[in-house]
């Protein structure tokens, strides 16, 4: 079945480092989300892409799915403490379009 | 505005007793629906999805089930519980195909 795979799976940096986490997925998706979970917390949308090779930015964050639509990739320029949890993508998959989720990224950062 | 509930926050049941986790959304209408569970430092593993009352599909075979009584009222039950069922349990919705997912608090599990 679907299967949606992030790597790394944990991420160590020292503030002010770059960050990225990648996803990959075995079929074309429609379109990939991104959530952030804070530690004790739960999963927050932060954004949606849904066109070929696009790019979006939040802040510091940038978003990007893949030309094929089966790899997508969020960057954190100069993280912070505040960016420390754990990163999931997220597609529709299936004829339910349920909503399945990546692996994830685990994100620490330390000063 | 649409909000989920999600209760308890925390519970801690004996090996071998029921559960009845309850989630509720509010502000929408014929939401899909979404247990997951995530165990301590994992993914999120999906369980059950739902898009209309009493249709509900299985991700995992468990001694887990869920129901839909009510078009906002999404359930998930055990008649016995292991100490595998243990683990961070969260109900989700969206409002629409390719939509934002909006989580409850979770509920943390332990079994003992």
């Amino acid at each position: 079945g679907q299967q949606v795979m992030q790597i790394p799976q944990y991420q160590h940096v020292q503030e002010g480092e770059d960050f990225t986490t990648y996803c990959n997925s075995s079929t074309t998706l429609s379109n990939i989300q991104w959530y952030k979970q804070r530690p004790g917390g739960h999963p927050v949308f932060l954004i949606q892409l849904v066109k070929s090779g696009e790019v979006k930015k939040q802040k510091r964050l940038t978003f990007q799915f893949g030309e094929a639509k089966k790899n997508s990739s969020l960057h954190i320029t100069a993280t912070q403490t505040t960016d420390v949890g754990t990163y999931f993508c997220a597609a529709g998959t299936g004829g339910g379009n349920k909503l399945t989720f990546g692996t994830g990224t685990q994100l620490k950062v330390e000063l | 505005s649409q909000t989920i509930h999600q209760w308890p926050a925390t519970l801690v049941q004996p090996v071998g007793s029921p559960l009845s986790l309850e989630c509720t959304v509010e502000g929408t209408s014929n939401p899909n629906l979404y247990w997951y569970r995530q165990a301590a430092g994992r993914g999120l593993q999906l369980l059950f999805y739902s898009v209309g009352i009493g249709q509900i599909s299985s991700e995992v075979p468990q001694n887990l089930s869920a129901s839909r009584p009510q078009d906002r009222q999404f359930i998930l039950s055990s008649k016995k519980l292991l100490l595998s069922d243990s683990g961070f349990y969260l109900c989700a919705f969206q409002t629409g195909r390719n939509t934002e997912a909006f989580f409850g608090q979770g509920t943390r599990l332990t079994v003992v």
